[in-house]
């Protein structure tokens, strides 16, 4: 079945990195996303991996991919005010690529 | 170049109503795919549509319907309205019905009282 989960909080102090961890269950997950979503607003992509990837990076952001034990994570570094918002880890297949299953969210909370 | 807009914003219905909320996407974008996101959880896959079909569904109910039009805007509309329909209501769009990148607009908040 398809199902993704990941913890409800996190908290780091400003200019620390953060790491979000995320688990899903279908192993016919073909794109696992990140997407961010701040207080009143939709939900903005930061960043996907192909299934057969192990790790991408984009500035800040590396997201880490564990096929085998169907773990993904998201690696903020120099964590800052402006990160604050609930990021939620999603997948989807080949064959219904469209059709994102999205974990609860993790709420990522700075601390000066 | 516009994102993706949903109207209203805000909507306020009592049970048994029925409601329809809109979306236009992003310009160039001709599929649309529908969430619901209930307090504290993530979205959940609605229906997508494309070609102004219906291509995907997800597990939601017949009093969940929706609507394309040439324009490629889109329509979701629910019927005999309860209590937990209450939620956020996402539109993705994307270009082509088998892209995995879907650009969300802001929502409408739909509270069933």
């Amino acid at each position: 079945g398809e199902d993704v989960e990941q913890s409800l909080f996190l908290s780091v102090r400003e200019g620390d990195s953060s790491v979000i961890n995320c688990t899903y269950t279908d192993s016919s997950s073909t794109y696992l996303y990140w997407y961010k979503q701040e207080p009143g607003a939709g939900l903005q992509l930061l960043t996907y991996i192909f299934s057969n990837m192990d790790m991408k990076q984009d500035q800040r952001l590396t997201v880490l991919l564990n096929k085998k034990d169907k773990h993904l994570s998201l690696r903020i570094a120099d964590t800052q005010t402006g990160d604050s918002a609930i990021y939620f880890c999603a997948e989807s297949t080949y064959s219904s690529a469209s059709k994102i299953i999205f974990g609860s969210g993790t709420r990522l909370s700075i601390r000066p | 170049d516009a994102g993706v807009t949903q109207s209203p914003t805000h909507l306020i219905k009592t049970r048994g109503q029925q409601v329809t909320l809109r979306c236009s996407p992003k310009s160039g974008h001709d599929t649309v795919s529908w969430y619901q996101q209930a307090l504290g959880q993530g979205p959940q896959f609605i229906f997508q549509y494309y070609e102004e079909e219906e291509r995907q569904r997800g597990n939601f109910p017949d009093r969940f319907s929706g609507h394309q039009f040439p324009n490629y805007s889109s329509e979701l509309n629910v019927n005999a309205l309860l209590l937990g329909d209450s939620a956020l209501y996402l539109c993705a769009s994307s270009l082509g019905q088998g892209t995995n990148e879907q650009f969300f607009g802001p929502g409408t908040r739909l509270t069933v009282l």
